[in-house]
């Protein structure tokens, strides 16, 4: 149990368009859901934190209006990279807690974006 | 946030048994020890965590020093596919952030 899937699994675009990546929690309802940057060699960066029905949270240096977060459902939250540029190449990966029982964060298997 | 310290590199014969490191000198009363490791390209994966008990489950051993200012996550019998980065981090609770380190680079020599 405790799946955490990620839509696309890699992606390339053209440099100022804009990608949406999906993140679901399949078989359970995940109140919080947390989004990760990683660049090649590095630890994971949280960018922000979604709540379902509310607004995201976002790490101080990221870019609200550039990385929207929608939480809509207890299942599924989306990262969208508006007007990409090759700077926002990375690794982004999405976390869910169970609701309830906070202290383990299932994550995703990453989206790889590669903005040319 | 309190902060750990782990080593950058390790390496372990396979099927023998590996001892990880973590310092966190700094913990507070209500920092929950958490463990998490990351194969390469993918997504980190929970391993285990404690608070002030030594703790087993399926995967490791989390072995928590009394005073709680280090711990030790104890993979029995490593294999080729326990070769990963491993995460130690500290988690306040009521707050479910997660804060990754640079961790300790694995490596399995078959």
């Amino acid at each position: 149990g405790a799946v955490v899937s990620q839509h696309p699994s890699w992606v390339i675009c053209k440099s100022g368009t804009s990608v949406k990546i999906e993140c679901r929690s399949l078989d359970f309802q995940a109140t919080t859901m947390f989004w990760y940057r990683q660049f090649p060699k590095q630890s994971l960066m949280l960018m922000a934190t979604s709540n379902e029905g509310s607004k995201a949270t976002y790490e101080q240096g990221v870019e609200k209006d550039k990385f929207l977060i929608n939480h809509a459902s207890l299942t599924l939250s989306t990262l969208t990279v508006t007007s990409a540029h090759p700077e926002d190449s990375s690794f982004y990966i999405c976390s869910a807690s169970l609701t309830g029982l906070p202290e383990t964060q299932y994550f995703g298997p990453g989206t790889r974006l590669l903005v040319l | 946030d309190a902060k750990t310290t782990q080593p950058n590199s390790m390496e372990s014969n396979e099927e023998e048994p590996v001892h990880l490191p973590c310092n966190h000198s700094t913990i507070s009363g209500t920092d929950y020890i958490h463990w998490y490791r990351q194969l390469p390209s993918q997504g980190p994966e929970y391993v285990i965590h404690g608070l002030t008990s030594n703790v087993n489950n399926r995967m490791a051993s989390l072995a928590i020093a009394e005073d709680r200012k280090s711990s030790t996550l104890i993979l029995h019998r490593a294999t080729l596919r326990d070769a990963a980065v491993y995460y130690c981090i500290l988690v306040n609770f009521g707050n479910e952030k997660l804060t990754f380190g640079t961790g300790t680079r694995l490596t399995i020599i078959p």
